[in-house]
């Protein structure tokens, strides 16, 4: 049973472009979203995250936009660079008290930025 | 950000061992995450390691197959025991660091022969 999902398991994009990766969710009772990029042999990195109060956090070139009524969030990122060239994985979450509890990933999506 | 330094990074094993994974965090932590990703899925949560309390597994994986330690508020173990061919994955530590941000180490990269 995936409760978070990415769709696209692939997106290609020319350098300078607007990048935008999708991930909806179905559990109602989550209220963190995380985004996390990740390049072959390495561990996920957090890359930017919202809370269930906002529906848009920026940070440089990645934006994150949430809407709570679709179960829906995208990641944007402006300009696109090569370098983002990785693959994308969305996570949900509740917190537990003073800390994030366990996080749901998504399949992820594979970004190839093209020069 | 927080250094979570996990090994091995890679490692292929013959059918019938076990192999243990080691995960150190450099600040403590009061959860660490253990996690699998296969080719092509996404990463599933194995089971949740809090100091001094029995691991929290989740469906599909049990302490016998996956005995895990936590012996302090910084590192953890996980072991793969009696290997097959089917556990050949990317295993994952994750810890919870501030209230907002959870952090991965490297990964292990286990192949199984």
């Amino acid at each position: 049973d995936q409760q978070v999902k990415q769709n696209s398991p692939s997106l290609s994009v020319q350098e300078g472009r607007i990048s935008i990766l999708n991930c909806d969710y179905t559990n109602s009772m989550f209220d963190y979203f995380l985004w996390y990029k990740k390049y072959p042999a390495e561990g996920p990195t957090f890359l930017i995250s919202i809370s269930s109060i906002k529906d848009k956090n920026e940070d440089g070139r990645f934006t994150v936009f949430l809407n709570k009524s679709a179960k829906h969030l995208s990641l944007h990122i402006v300009p696109s660079q090569p370098g983002d060239s990785a693959v994308y994985f969305c996570a949900a979450s509740s917190y537990r008290g003073s800390t994030l509890g366990r996080l749901y990933f998504g399949r992820g999506t594979q970004l190839t930025v093209w020069p | 950000s927080a250094v979570i330094s996990q090994k091995p990074s890679r490692d292929i094993c013959q059918r019938g061992t076990s192999l243990t994974i080691q995960c150190q965090v450099d600040s403590q932590v009061t959860m660490m995450f253990w996690y699998r990703q296969q080719p092509g899925q996404s990463l599933t949560l194995i089971a949740t390691a809090n100091q001094g309390s029995e691991a929290t597994y989740e469906s599909g994986f049990v302490i016998d197959k996956f005995p895990i330690s936590r012996p302090n508020l910084t590192f953890s173990t996980l072991t793969v025991s009696n290997m097959s061919p089917e556990d050949s994955s990317i295993y994952l530590c994750s810890a919870n660091l501030g209230r907002w941000e959870a952090f991965f180490g490297q990964g292990t990269r286990l192949t199984v022969v």
